[in-house]
């Protein structure tokens, strides 16, 4: 059973502020590692996919990066809008398992 | 092309009664997966099916809750004698393929479900 665990829950960001979070999972039958962004009354919507140690994907003002051999992946936020404001969840797969979700970073940009 | 789609949209029920909630995913999806959301919470894995092995099913919170995906393609979660706690948004995902993949998941609107 794959145990993905996202820090921190929960954060505040001046907007403006650049700010990151951290998605951990188990290094070992790895195979992929998603990103979604789940804004409120909205279903979950992809922002990432990554599979090679040192993957860095980037779309507008968000950046992701992922190291498997130490289980890590984190995402960055440049220049933090109110639009930004949303949980983000990351998703790990491997070997023959389920995609395993983590529980989420929430963030709210206050303007 | 068409999304996944689920029905009905809103639910209210009364404690004790039988609800059924409905997920048509993308055609040629061959992985469904159920989640829920409870106030407050984060997403919750509740079952899984993948082609036509026999579904995970370790994340239904009890027997009250049943899955069913027939012919491969519609999912009908089912939850009987509903209670309070029931009460969440149900989310369906559907994905190309599963496990060693880095097919994306594609989720549903989600069906609100009420329990007076």
């Amino acid at each position: 059973i794959l145990n993905v665990e996202q820090s921190p829950q929960s954060l505040h960001v001046q907007e403006g502020d650049s700010t990151n979070f951290t998605c951990s999972f188990p290094s070992s039958n790895f195979y992929a590692l998603h990103w979604y962004r789940w804004e409120t009354a909205k279903s979950p919507e992809a922002l990432f996919v990554m599979t090679l140690n040192g993957d860095e994907k980037k779309k507008g003002r968000i950046s992701a990066t992922l190291n498997t051999k130490e289980g890590y992946s984190y995402l960055y936020i440049k220049g933090s809008q109110p639009e930004d404001s949303a949980t983000y969840l990351c998703a790990s797969s491997g070997g023959y398992q389920k995609v395993t979700f983590g529980t989420g970073t929430k963030l709210q940009v206050i303007p | 092309g068409a999304g996944v789609s689920q029905s009905p949209s809103n639910k209210v029920t009364e404690k004790g009664k039988d609800v059924e909630l409905r997920c048509d995913p993308i055609s040629g999806h061959t992985a469904l997966y159920w989640y829920r959301q409870s106030l407050g919470q984060g997403l919750e894995f509740l079952i899984y099916f993948q082609g036509n092995s026999a579904p995970d099913k370790s994340g239904l919170p009890s027997d009250r809750f049943s899955a069913e995906r027939t012919g491969g393609s519609v999912s009908t979660l089912t939850i009987q004698r509903t209670q309070q706690e029931d009460s969440a948004v149900y989310l369906c995902a559907s994905s190309l393929g599963w496990g060693r993949t880095t097919d994306t998941q594609y989720f549903g609107p989600g069906t609100r479900l009420t329990v007076l």
